[in-house]
């Protein structure tokens, strides 16, 4: 198994910019996730995508914008953040549709300044 | 709601010393439980899991025990080592929730030769 791929792996941004994140799987997975890590506080689940489909999507700011072109690649596009939004944003797959056993990428490290 | 709760780190502890991170959890019905682990660096990975009252979840020398009397999955290692030095976190998935998995804050251990 290959794993998750994210990258960047680092992400400085102003606050007029506009930036996208990218996610790679080669595990043959069928359901994508992003989730924000914020320090000391618990993961904040953003989006998932189930072929291809988002199933979920928790009260994120539309300065946030998922994007699945098919089950291996994950993008979040980033436009007019903040700098409350600066966190590791984290990549994740799962076979199985409960998404119990996730597999992680390392994150990308967003700065917003 | 459910929700998980984690002791606060970080904790530090001596090579060969025992281990101990306590998680308590509150859901309805019988929720799922998993501890996860993210190494410096990487993202997070599964550690173990139990999905029934009374089962206990073992790998690489973890162990926790679901006790539902309790609401607790407390992990515990008989020997830490330094390659054990990582964030720890607790989670749990609820009988209602397809995706969604609730996050504890996450537990630094620290390691001392």
């Amino acid at each position: 198994e290959t794993g998750v791929t994210q990258t960047p792996r680092h992400l400085v941004m102003g606050m007029t910019n506009k930036k996208s994140l990218k996610c790679e799987q080669h595990l043959g997975h069928n359901a994508m996730y992003w989730y924000k890590q914020s320090a000391k506080k618990p993961l904040e689940l953003m989006f998932v995508y189930s072929l291809e489909e988002r199933v979920e999507n928790n009260s994120v700011p539309s300065r946030f914008s998922p994007e699945c072109p098919n089950s291996s690649h994950l993008f979040l596009h980033l436009h007019t953040l903040q700098p409350e939004d600066s966190a590791l944003y984290l990549c994740a797959s799962s076979q199985e549709r409960a998404g119990e056993k996730l597999f992680f990428g390392s994150g990308t490290q967003l700065s917003v300044l | 709601g459910n929700s998980v709760t984690q002791m606060e780190g970080p904790v530090t502890l001596s090579e060969e010393a025992f281990l101990t991170i306590n998680c308590t959890y509150t859901a309805t019905g019988y929720p799922s439980l998993f501890w996860y682990v993210q190494y410096p660096g990487e993202g997070l990975q599964l550690l173990l899991k139990a999905t029934k009252a009374d089962d206990k979840g073992s790998n690489k020398g973890f162990e926790a025990t679901y006790r539902k009397e309790t609401t607790s999955f407390h992990l515990e290692k008989g020997s830490v080592q330094v390659s054990d030095s990582a964030v720890y976190f607790c989670a749990l998935r609820g009988m209602d929730s397809n995706y969604q998995l609730i996050w504890g804050a996450g537990t630094k251990l620290i390691i001392k030769p």
